[in-house]
């Protein structure tokens, strides 16, 4: 079964406004990561944010993550034409040696900034 | 540094047909994961190694898929025979993985179409 689920499923938005992407999961987890893939490309690593953080910044993204309710956003702020991309959720889970990272990918929100 | 290295990019093969697709991960790294990405299925796992040693092989679909890793340098994927079903988009991911997750890298992924 999917570890994350992200939501909405696809979100399009004005140039300059704030684009927010929800992700939840089922288990308790080491880490979560956010990824990023433009059409017909691999996907790109955005930021990691750790179980025993909260918040988390870079650029113009923001991560929050809630342990308790077992979700986490990613915002991006003053969105531009070329944050259009699929946007993807992954978890590692707590509790079993990872010896290889396995991840564990949501099925991604589709972002679309209209000029 | 290159990234990971896929090839082919495209491959268009007929029903029955051996394919095999090639990745080069990016030096360094010691865990290599394969993908597959549809648009009905998402991205899936099909397996990943940690030190040239496969890890967890649940993902792969049918004993059609084999999957090997030489060395530390070098993977394969293959689908012998290949079916119309098998059309996807395959990528290949490499990581610096110890006793956690840590972000994956991609590579630009091979589109096969199985006619």
């Amino acid at each position: 079964s999917q570890q994350g689920e992200e939501d909405p499923q696809a979100l399009s938005i004005q140039e300059g406004e704030n684009a927010t992407m929800n992700c939840s999961y089922k288990t308790s987890i080491n880490n979560l990561q956010w990824y990023r893939q433009n059409s017909g490309r691999g996907l790109v690593h955005l930021i990691l944010i750790r179980s025993n953080e909260r918040e988390k910044h870079s650029g113009r993204l923001r991560v929050t993550l809630d342990t308790s309710k077992k979700s986490s956003s990613l915002l991006i702020t003053a969105s531009r034409a070329a944050d259009t991309a699929s946007y993807f959720c992954a978890t590692t889970r707590r509790g079993i040696y990872n010896q290889g990272g396995k991840l564990i990918f949501g099925q991604g929100t589709e972002l679309s900034v209209k000029p | 540094d290159a990234g990971v290295i896929q090839s082919p990019r495209h491959e268009v093969t007929e029903m029955g047909q051996e394919v095999t697709l090639r990745c080069k991960p990016i030096s360094g790294h010691n865990s290599l994961f394969w993908y597959r990405q549809t648009m009905m299925r998402g991205l899936e796992l099909l397996i990943y190694f940690n030190n040239n040693v496969p890890i967890d092989d649940s993902g792969m679909p049918e004993d059609r898929f084999s999957a090997k890793m030489p060395n530390a340098s070098f993977s394969t994927l293959k689908i012998q025979p290949s079916e119309p079903r098998d059309s996807a988009v395959y990528f290949c991911a490499s990581s610096l993985s110890l006793a956690g997750a840590y972000e994956q890298y991609f590579g630009p992924g091979t589109r096969l179409t199985v006619t």
